[in-house]
């Protein structure tokens, strides 16, 4: 079956404009994540789904980060006003339960870039 | 921060040799996991080993955890050109992956 999706592949913006990132996760995964991976890092946890619920979002790093999810599949995560500091690659992923022991999915993640 | 530190932060080997990478980790895990990243792709899940194993195989690969020193190797053998990736360990509990740094290997023809 089809994996994780993720839409843009690359966005290239200006600085102050609002984006929107789509994933498509695994039909059937209740569970949904976002990382943010730096040029060379390691993956900064963001938000996690449980479901349309958002149970833990310690990792949104500003109120200018929000994210949803709808029919427990699709989810967006919206950046607005965004700043150079905000280039990076946007990954998410997906996994069958919600407990930290299941394998995460990935999509191959948006590469945003802020002008 | 980062729970785990991977060890080294680049390796370059020969097609044929084995690639030797660690985690090291600050808290107690329930399990840790371990995900390769191809350039420009994401990531993609190889082995997991839960806090009561000490030692996991999965075809070319052989992982080993020990609890009490906190830390995990991941063995890859006979590496081929293919194997050139990053190299993430994670550590998970509860609903949320906390990633180290990741090891670069380049495996030379």
């Amino acid at each position: 079956g089809a994996g994780v999706s993720q839409s843009p592949s690359n966005k290239v913006t200006e600085k102050g404009k609002d984006v929107e990132l789509r994933c498509d996760p695994i039909s059937g995964h209740t569970a949904l994540y976002w990382y943010r991976q730096s040029l060379g890092q390691g993956l900064e946890f963001l938000i996690y789904f449980q479901g349309n619920s958002a149970p833990d979002k310690s990792g949104l790093p500003s109120d200018r980060f929000s994210a949803e999810r709808t029919g427990g599949s699709v989810s967006t995560l919206t950046i607005q006003r965004t700043q150079q500091e905000d280039s990076a690659v946007y990954l998410c992923a997906s996994s069958l339960a919600r407990e930290g022991n299941q394998p995460q999915h990935f999509g191959d993640g948006t590469r945003l870039s802020i002008l | 921060s980062q729970q785990g530190e991977e060890d080294p932060q680049a390796l370059s080997i020969q097609e044929g040799e084995n690639a030797t990478m660690n985690c090291s980790y600050k808290t107690s895990i329930n399990n840790l996991q371990w995900y390769r990243q191809n350039s420009g792709r994401g990531l993609v899940h190889l082995i997991l080993i839960r806090s009561n194993e000490r030692e996991k195989h999965s075809g070319r690969l052989r992982v080993t955890l020990d609890t009490s020193k906190k830390s995990s190797s991941l063995l890859i053998t006979a590496s081929r050109a293919a194997d050139t990736a990053s190299y993430f360990c994670a550590t998970g509990g509860g609903n949320k992956l906390t990633f180290g740094t990741g090891t670069q290997l380049k495996v030379e023809l």
